[in-house]
């Protein structure tokens, strides 16, 4: 069975961090693009960050650009997010999602929600 | 405003077919493949169509997607009430280097 869970999410006050870490199981990670996706409390979807199957190759929104990092460890099938100088308008839900060799957002975790308010 | 557009809102009664459209330019779906997804309330996006019009197991064949020219297409035939839920179109942008979403289409079985 495919699982992607997320983990790390919180309440936090602007201008602070958080690491948001996605645990697969269920299919080579190896082979897998990963993605951050996140939503807004009754918005939209909104792509966050890609990162390859090497890790060589990152790309991130404009939203998120010089504030946020993605990484992986292949070796712990494990996704990461780095996320500083946080706003309000970064509070969502955020989703790790797997892109597959037959189709991107293959496979979606649950959820990680992350409030930025003082 | 998203770069993709949808509308906002469709409906259709049991049994119906519908259409929701998705369209953007020539750097995103004019180049790129468009992927679809279901977001039932309080849930994770399920992917429905990859690849433009490919469906994965355990799509029903109820759903069906299309791209052509600029603009993508999901249709869905012979609406049930477990079809309403939140959809969205997604693509790769070539003049953005990153990805993009619709900004989705809620679905209504009236």
């Amino acid at each position: 069975e495919v699982q992607l869970v997320e983990s790390g999410g919180g309440l936090v006050q602007p201008g602070g961090s958080l690491r948001l870490s996605c645990v697969t199981s269920g299919f080579t990670f190896t082979s897998s693009e990963m993605n951050w996706v996140r939503q807004a409390q009754g918005k939209g979807l909104e792509w966050v960050s890609y990162i390859s199957r090497s890790g060589r190759t990152i790309y991130y929104a404009d939203s998120v650009k010089g504030r946020f990092t993605i990484s992986r460890d292949n070796a712990k099938d494990s996704l990461y997010l780095q996320m500083n100088s946080l706003r309000a308008e970064d509070s969502a839900v955020y989703y790790c999602a797997a892109d597959t060799p037959f189709s991107n957002y293959a496979y979606w975790g649950q959820g990680a929600l992350v409030t930025v308010s003082s | 405003q998203s770069v993709l557009t949808q509308p906002p809102s469709a409906s259709g009664t049991p049994g119906q077919r519908i259409a929701i459209s998705c369209s953007g330019s020539h750097s995103n779906i004019g180049s790129n493949y468009v992927y679809w997804f279901q977001q039932l309330p309080g849930t994770a996006p399920k992917l429905l169509i990859y690849k433009s019009d490919q469906r994965p197991s355990g799509v029903p064949d109820r759903f069906s997607g299309s791209k052509s020219g600029t603009s993508a297409s999901l249709a869905i035939n012979g609406l049930r009430s477990e079809d309403e839920a939140e959809y969205y179109c997604a693509v790769w942008d070539d003049s953005l280097s990153g990805r993009l979403f619709g900004g989705g289409t809620k679905l209504t079985v009236l």
